[in-house]
C-alpha cells in the first residue's frame, strides 16, 4: 500500500521565482492538504483539495495556489518567492468519511529561497 | 483564531519511566484530536486520534481527551530513548472541512 509521495525532496530557488512541488495521496485517499512548517514551528495549513475543488484555505497570500487532478494528485505552486517562503512543505492526503478526518503526511519538500 | 498551545521543552524523561506531554486547544467546537510524533528532519507521523471524552489506549500511548477543559494529553508508558522527538498536537473541527490546526510541538528526550 503506497503511502503520500512528494517531489522534489529538495529544491533551491531565488527571490522572485516561482516553484510547483507535487503530491500523489496514499492510494484510496481522496483530499489533500498541504502545510507549510518552518523551522521550530508547527505546521501551518494553506488549503485543502477535494473533488479538484479548494475546499478551504489557511492564511496564505493569493502567491499560493493549488491544482488536484482527477486521479487525486496535487500540485502547489508559489509565484514570487520570498526569502520567508523558505521552509519544508508537507502533504497530507485522507478520506473524508464519518466525519473524521486522520490526515497522514508525505516526506515533504524542503524549499530553500536564496 | 484557532490556537493550539503546547510547552516547547525540552522535556527530559528518564528511560522506562511515563512521558506525559500536554495541550491546550482554543476553539470549543473542535471535534477531533491528534497526536503526531516528528523526528528532524522528518515529516510528522500519526501516533494517535482521539475524538470523545475519556482514555484511548495504544499500545504503550494513551490519549486522554477533556472537551469541558479543551485538554488533550499523550502518556507514554515505558519510555524508550527512539521516542525522543517532537510530539505535535493537531486539532481538527471535524468533517473534514478544515485543516489541523497545529501546536508548536514538545520537544521530548529520553536519557538512557
Amino acid at each position: 500500500d503506497a503511502g503520500v509521495t512528494q517531489s522534489p525532496t529538495h529544491l533551491i530557488k531565488t527571490r522572485g521565482q516561482q516553484v510547483t512541488l507535487r503530491c500523489s495521496p496514499k492510494s484510496g485517499h481522496d483530499t489533500v492538504s498541504w502545510y507549510q512548517q518552518a523551522l521550530g514551528q508547527g505546521p501551518q495549513f494553506i488549503f485543502q483539495y477535494y473533488e479538484e475543488e479548494e475546499r478551504q484555505r489557511g492564511n496564505f497570500p493569493d502567491r499560493f495556489s493549488g491544482h488536484q487532478f482527477p486521479n487525486y494528485s496535487s500540485e502547489l505552486n508559489v509565484n514570487a518567492l520570498l526569502l520567508g517562503d523558505s521552509a519544508l512543505y508537507l502533504c497530507a492526503s485522507s478520506l473524508i468519511t464519518g466525519g473524521t478526518d486522520t490526515q497522514y503526511f508525505g516526506p515533504g519538500t524542503r524549499l530553500t529561497v536564496l | 483564531q484557532k490556537e493550539v498551545e503546547q510547552n516547547s521543552g525540552p522535556l527530559s524523561v528518564p528511560e522506562g519511566a511515563i512521558a506525559s506531554l500536554n495541550c491546550t486547544y482554543s476553539d470549543r467546537g473542535s471535534q477531533s484530536f491528534f497526536w503526531y510524533r516528528q523526528y528532524s528532519g522528518k515529516s510528522p507521523e500519526l501516533i494517535m486520534s482521539i475524538y470523545s471524552n475519556g482514555d484511548k489506549e495504544d499500545g504503550r500511548f494513551t490519549a486522554q481527551l477533556n472537551k469541558a477543559s479543551q485538554y488533550v494529553s499523550l502518556l507514554i508508558r515505558d519510555s524508550q530513548p527512539s521516542d525522543s522527538a517532537t510530539y505535535l498536537c493537531a486539532v481538527n473541527a471535524g468533517g473534514g472541512a478544515d485543516g489541523l490546526t497545529f501546536g508548536k510541538g514538545t520537544h521530548l528526550i529520553i536519557q538512557p
